[in-house]
């Protein structure tokens, strides 16, 4: 069964261009979650769905950060434009329905290289 | 005050040895807590959980949580080089789906 996919894997891309994350979830489960990670701040939560609808996005730093979740196999995290200190791993996770034990599972990150 | 906090290492310890990892939270009404694996350049993975307060064990690895001191800890008994790795504590609040992440102890076993 494939975990969590995400594309691309690496990023490089110059200062105002316009970047893309994918994330194809776990396929049933209901839950899918945006991460930041970086040395100083360590893992964020940028913004979490729940059925494709967006519940928390108090994460998300600015407005420059968007995410969307079309359906439920596919949602990508945009940022317009990037900044260097968006540098960063990103990481996607989903998880099955609610309880308070649902163990979230993270896909491989997409690792941001804004120059 | 961080919302959790974790001493970020590196915590040495020889094979064999007990590994201690702690971690501290700020909220009193988180219910849920967890400790993530994280490779160098690899994603994070599940290893326990714990949501009672008390020890729980799963093979060499304790979880142990005391709500009232708001502390929870990760005992790796009979540390293997392999353990060496970066351990994050997450935390969760009834009713939330959303976790909150310490920065991670750095954990290295030496042969």
């Amino acid at each position: 069964d494939a975990g969590v996919i995400q594309s691309p894997r690496h990023e490089v891309t110059e200062m105002g261009q316009e970047v893309t994350l994918r994330c194809k979830p776990i396929s049933g489960h209901d839950y899918l979650f945006w991460y930041r990670q970086t040395m100083m701040r360590g893992l964020e939560l940028l913004i979490y769905f729940n059925n494709n609808v967006p519940i928390d996005d108090s994460g998300m730093p600015e407005d420059r950060f968007s995410a969307k979740m079309p359906n439920a196999s596919f949602s990508t995290l945009k940022i317009q434009p990037s900044e260097p200190r968006d540098s960063a791993v990103y990481f996607c996770a989903s998880s099955e329905l609610a309880g308070e034990y649902n163990e979230q599972f993270f896909g491989p990150g997409t690792r941001l290289t804004v120059l | 005050q961080k919302e959790v906090e974790q001493n970020s290492g590196p915590l040495s310890v020889p094979e064999g040895a007990i590994a201690s990892l702690n971690c501290t939270y700020s909220d009193r009404v988180s219910q849920s807590f967890f400790w993530y694996r994280q490779y160098s350049g690899k994603s994070p993975e599940l290893i326990m959980s714990i949501y009672s307060n008390g020890d729980k064990e799963d093979g060499r690895f304790t979880a142990q949580l005391n709500k009232a001191s708001q502390y929870v800890s990760l005992l790796i008994r009979d540390s293997q080089p392999s353990d060496s790795a970066t351990y994050l504590c997450a935390v969760k609040n009834t009713g939330f789906q959303k976790l909150v992440f310490g920065t991670g102890t750095r954990l290295l076993v030496s042969p």
